[in-house]
């Protein structure tokens, strides 16, 4: 099994609301990965988790908080989002320095 | 951060064309691999060289590294319609730990 399942496919949310994204991957990957794109540009690089621990934080806002349950699962909890957070969020893994697998993503809206 | 700039932005080709795509990069690597990208929707690995390979093939695809002048080339031969995407590459050059910095990208349109 090749694939990174992200759920849900799309989120609307509102500035107050309280939301989860959820990442699982069953490759026996153990490094994971948090990455926003917007429209027409490359994906940034928000979160890394190896073995579990998180890694990589590229200086997030606080109300981007992950969460690495076990070795398969990567959860991204959000939090009185802001409009311009409003991106397609991308979970990938990958065994150490290898090629990444990426998920289809997250389309989230923020109203 | 961004490490890697694409060149071209955008290319446009009739099909069984050769596309190349160019990055350059700015820091030191330990590998760099090029995406492919369907409409916004995930990202698909082509290939990945590493910091000590000059060259590498894999079907269809020719990657190239040059570290002296931190520039990688991607070779797409004999284009076809589905190879219309947008193509990034990407630096690993985190010491502690791994991830990705993407380039700007290049969208490749590959018409009949």
């Amino acid at each position: 099994d090749t694939e990174v399942t992200q759920t849900p496919k799309h989120l609307v949310m509102g500035m107050t609301n309280k939301k989860s994204l959820k990442c699982e991957q069953h490759m026996g990957h153990r490094a994971m990965y948090w990455y926003k794109q917007k429209a027409k540009k490359p994906p940034e690089l928000m979160f890394v988790y190896s073995y579990e621990k998180l890694s990589i934080n590229e200086s997030v806002p606080s109300r981007f908080s992950p969460e690495c349950p076990n070795s398969s699962l990567l959860n991204l909890h959000l939090h009185a989002l802001q409009p311009e957070d409003s991106a397609l969020y991308l979970c990938a893994s990958s065994h150490d320095r290898d090629e990444q697998y990426f998920g289809p993503g997250t389309r989230l809206t923020v109203t | 951060s961004q490490q890697g700039e694409e060149d071209p932005q955008a290319l446009s080709i009739q099909e069984g064309e050769n596309a190349t795509m160019n990055c350059s990069y700015k820091t030191s690597i330990n590998n760099l691999q090029w995406y492919r990208q369907n409409s916004g929707r995930g990202l698909v690995h082509l290939i990945l060289i590493r910091s000590n390979e000059r060259e590498k093939h894999s079907g269809r695809l020719r990657v190239t590294l040059d570290t002296s002048k931190k520039s990688s080339s991607l070779l797409i031969t004999a284009s076809r319609a589905a190879d219309t995407a947008s193509y990034f590459c990407a630096t690993d050059v985190y010491q502690a730990g791994t991830a990705l910095i993407f380039g700007k990208g290049t969208t490749l349109s590959v018409s009949s």
